[in-house]
């Protein structure tokens, strides 16, 4: 049971350049979630999909999009990568929102030079 | 929005010695509170939960935590850490509006031998 997969797990992009990190679960979860961790701010919500065909923004949505492909994917797209946008990005998902109890991904390394 | 605090941002204890883990949250009705860690490498996971009923909690790996309502706060403990403890503690209130967890900023924990 792979759990939470995202990929890829590092990637460094030059100013201005485009990406899109990827996430699927097998569980089954209707909710997924991207966060992004950095140092001394802890864990802050980018976007989030309560159940498929449905996503909204969280704390920190500028500069960023996602798409729920399906129930099992849900991508984070950065259009004009900027070095502000150079983070640890947490991709994670729970059965239902209001459980609170999220399974995560192990992280996306992104550097923005 | 629900906000939490997190007052201790690294702590170093001996093994044996006693932990507790201070946080508060903003939100001062129905709250969901939580408790994860991030071990070296790794991806977060659920320490423990508390949701309502018998305020004391108890998690995995002998943590405990105790939701006091009239302080807004629910700090960890642990009565005798080891070396294996070594980890970043998050602490994290459901946020009933987006149905998403909102982080606290962490507390790197350093367990020496």
């Amino acid at each position: 049971n792979a759990g939470v997969t995202q990929t890829p797990k590092f990637q460094v992009l030059k100013t201005g350049q485009s990406m899109t990190l990827q996430c699927a679960q097998d569980m089954n979860h209707n909710s997924m979630y991207w966060y992004r961790q950095d140092p001394g701010m802890g864990l802050r919500l980018i976007y989030y999909s309560a159940s498929e065909g449905t996503t909204d923004k969280g704390e920190v949505p500028n500069g960023y999009n996602v798409s729920r492909l399906n129930k099992r994917e849900f991508s984070l797209r950065l259009e004009s990568a900027a070095p502000s946008q150079t983070s640890v990005y947490f991709c994670a998902s729970s059965m239902t929102g209001s459980t609170g109890e999220l399974f995560f991904g192990e992280g996306s390394r992104l550097t923005v030079l | 929005a629900q906000s939490v605090s997190q007052h201790n941002h690294h702590v170093i204890l001996s093994e044996a010695a006693s932990l507790e883990l201070g946080c508060n949250y903003s939100y001062g009705g129905t709250v969901n509170l939580f408790w994860y860690v991030q071990y070296p490498g790794q991806h977060l996971q659920l320490l423990l939960k508390y949701f309502s009923g018998d305020p004391l909690v108890k998690g995995i790996k002998g943590f405990e935590a105790e939701f006091i309502k009239s302080k807004f706060s629910f700090n960890l403990r642990k009565p005798s850490v080891q070396w294996s403890d070594t980890a970043e503690y998050f602490c994290a209130v459901m946020d009933t509006g987006r149905r998403a967890l909102t982080f606290g900023s962490g507390t790197r924990l350093q367990v020496q031998p």
